[in-house]
């Protein structure tokens, strides 16, 4: 079964210009998660999907951050614009929905992003 | 609210046991869970356990919970060079929807 794979693995930009990470989840995956890890801290959640729809978003800075999971599987985390604060790795997850009271999340590597 | 609290370092000799520790102060806590992330990698979940149990051991890994004192520990046996990685614990409490709540990690260094 292949794992979460996440895209691009690193990027460099200018603060104010804009940048987009893609998630693919694991195959029948509802759930998706990203979290953004800052060094030296743990992974602190962005938005939560389930399918298509946003079940929280309530700590994704909205007047730069967007996400969209269009069709319930893919999805893309965009900045516009990046400030230098935004440096951190971008990580994705995802999980099943099989109805249990426990739900593994997998993680992808993660998408470093450097904001100069 | 919720909040994981972790210490930052560890560092044992090869062969040795380790105990990595956490404190969490939810106490509606559902799951705990322990992850590992090597450099450059993503997040591997190591084992959970359930907030009603007091002990879970998995091959090399023992994870015991202290609900009283909100306190969860990871005990790796026979701590090899490959198990150097930061280790996280996270939680997740009732009306979460199953969000991960991290610490900040600890960083185990193993010595030859």
């Amino acid at each position: 079964e292949a794992g979460v794979a996440q895209s691009p693995r690193y990027k460099i930009i200018e603060k104010r210009q804009s940048v987009a990470f893609w998630c693919n989840p694991i195959s029948g995956h509802a759930t998706l998660y990203w979290y953004q890890q800052i060094l030296g801290q743990g992974p602190k959640l962005l938005i939560q999907f389930q399918n298509n729809g946003v079940v929280d978003d309530s700590q994704l800075p909205k007047d730069r951050f967007s996400a969209e999971r269009l069709k319930g599987v893919d999805s893309t985390l965009k900045i516009q614009p990046a400030k230098l604060e935004d440096s951190a790795v971008y990580l994705c997850a995802s999980s099943s929905t099989s109805g249990g009271a426990q739900e593994t999340q997998y993680f992808g590597p993660g998408t470093r992003l450097l904001v100069l | 609210g919720e909040d994981v609290e972790q210490s930052l370092f560890l560092s044992v000799r090869e062969g040795d046991s380790s105990v990595i520790n956490c404190t969490y102060t939810d106490s509606s806590s559902t799951y705990l869970y322990w992850y590992k992330q090597e450099p450059g990698a993503g997040l591997q979940l190591l084992t959970y356990i359930f907030s009603n149990m007091d002990m879970k051991q998995d091959q090399r890994l023992t994870v015991l919970l202290n609900k009283k004192d909100k306190h969860l520990s990871l005990r790796i046996a026979d701590t090899q060079t490959g198990d150097s990685a930061i280790y996280f614990c996270a939680e997740t409490w009732a009306g979460s929807a199953r969000q991960l709540t991290f610490g900040s990690g600890t960083q185990l260094t193993v010595l030859p």
